[in-house]
């Protein structure tokens, strides 16, 4: 069964950092580009970050550039978001997504909750 | 940055009933060497993720109902519901992968009436 699990979340202060984990498995993990989507409390859905198979190239939303730094490890089928300087407006649920070869996001995680909050 | 803007915000239709939702783009997201619309509409209930239900604007994924259909081209964008039920109550977005960032409608939320 193709699935994305994502763990990490929590509670974390003002300021602080968090790493996000979302593990891969079903499907040839280092094949396909990841996202990352946010969803703030009874929001919309909000695009985080992406990266492409091998993690050479990455790109942000302009609210987390500079912050956020998406990675992967194919050896480990798991992608990551690191979360530094995080603010109240960073609480959401996150999302990871595999983007399929031709550009869209087909699968989606369950999603772990992330609340910025002192 | 494309934005997307859906209408309506949300909608109350009765069961069997044709459900309309709408999706504008603020730029073409129609790509001119394979004239293909990259542009996908989900499905999100309370608790869940988004699922899939539509891509290139107008592919159903597969196990979605023939119920759904999606409709349009360039900037102007349709997600039908021919006969409403009463799992499609839900919120629905479209969302562009035209370019980073890859973004998506505000969400309508569809009812039954």
């Amino acid at each position: 069964e193709v699935q994305l699990v994502e763990s990490g979340g929590g509670l974390v202060q003002p300021g602080g950092s968090l790493r996000l984990s979302c593990a891969a498995s079903g499907f040839t993990f280092s094949s396909h580009w990841m996202h990352w989507v946010r969803q703030a409390p009874g929001k919309g859905l909000v695009w985080v970050s992406r990266i492409n198979t091998d993690g050479s190239i990455t790109n942000y939303a302009d609210s987390v550039k500079g912050r956020f730094t998406i990675s992967r490890d194919n050896a480990k089928n798991t992608l990551y978001l690191q979360m530094n300087s995080l603010r109240a407006e960073d609480t959401a649920v996150y999302y990871c997504a595999r983007r399929d070869s031709s550009g869209y996001l087909d699968i989606w995680g369950q999603g772990t909750m992330v609340t910025v909050s002192s | 940055d494309i934005v997307m803007t859906q209408s309506p915000d949300s909608l109350a239709v009765s069961l069997g009933e044709r459900a309309t939702i709408n999706c504008k783009s603020s730029q073409s997201v129609l790509y001119s060497s394979n004239n293909k619309n990259y542009l996908t509409w989900y499905q999100q209930k309370p608790g869940q993720p988004p699922k899939l239900l539509i891509y290139w604007a107008s592919t159903r994924e597969s196990g979605v109902p023939d119920r759904f259909s999606g409709s349009g081209s360039g900037t102007d964008f349709t997600l039908t519901i021919s006969s409403l039920q009463a799992e499609d109550v839900a919120v629905y977005y479209c969302q562009q992968y035209y370019t980073t960032p890859y973004s998506f409608g505000q969400g309508t939320k569809l009812e039954i009436k």
